[in-house]
């Protein structure tokens, strides 16, 4: 059974503070690790997609990395907004399914 | 371009009863995918379909079923809703069904079975 896992649940942050959550999975037979960003009473956006080991990525304040061999990933946002009050999803791909296994997520909530 | 369309958002259904859940999407995607979203736990994947005219089970497939006879619908079906299936079920496209790709999520449907 794959297992992805984030860490922590929920997140509290003034504004303007620095944060970073983490998602863990499995090891092997790496495929993609994807992030998303879900606004309440919306749908899950896509916010990176990495597929290779080292990967960094950045949108904005937003900006990620992998490490496929030890298999976390970790997602910063950087100087936090109210706005960016959001659950913040990993899911996990690996090769040979179609299947993508998500995370619980994050939690964060940002108090002006 | 309207993206991942899901009807109805909401829905209460007694013990019993049956409905189905329809899914559209207009990106000329392969790959369709049902999640239900359930407090404190990931999005889980019901059942799937890798093209027009096929489906495959998820991790949670039992008292539901699916059909892809068209490539832009995916359809999810409870035959006889329990009180265990309230949840916000989510469709799910991509193109490739690879991972290179995120997924495009649809707003959700809220069913409630009393």
């Amino acid at each position: 059974i794959l297992n992805v896992e984030q860490s922590p649940q929920s997140l509290h942050v003034q504004e303007g503070d620095s944060t970073n959550f983490t998602c863990s999975f499995p090891s092997s037979n790496f495929y993609a690790l994807h992030w998303y960003r879900w606004e309440t009473a919306k749908s899950p956006e896509a916010l990176f997609v990495m597929t290779l080991n080292g990967d960094e990525k950045k949108k904005g304040r937003i900006s990620a990395t992998l490490n496929t061999k030890e298999g976390y990933s970790y997602l910063y946002i950087k100087g936090s907004q109210p706005e960016d009050s959001a659950t913040y999803l990993c899911a996990f791909r690996n090769t040979g399914g179609f299947k993508t296994i998500f995370g619980a997520g994050t939690r964060l909530f940002v108090k002006a | 371009n309207a993206g991942v369309t899901q009807t109805p958002k909401f829905r209460v259904l007694k013990t019993g009863q049956s409905m189905t859940l329809l899914c559209a999407q207009d990106m000329n995607h392969e790959y369709m995918y049902w999640y239900r979203q359930d407090p404190g736990m990931g999005l889980r994947l019901i059942h799937y379909s890798v093209g027009e005219g096929t489906t495959a089970k998820g991790e949670v497939p039992d008292g539901y079923n699916v059909s892809r006879l068209k490539k832009q619908n995916f359809l999810l079906g409870l035959e006889s809703a329990a009180p265990s299936q309230t949840s916000v079920y989510f469709c799910a496209s991509t193109d490739l069904g690879t991972g290179a790709y995120g997924y495009t999520f649809g707003s959700g449907t809220r069913l409630t079975v009393v």
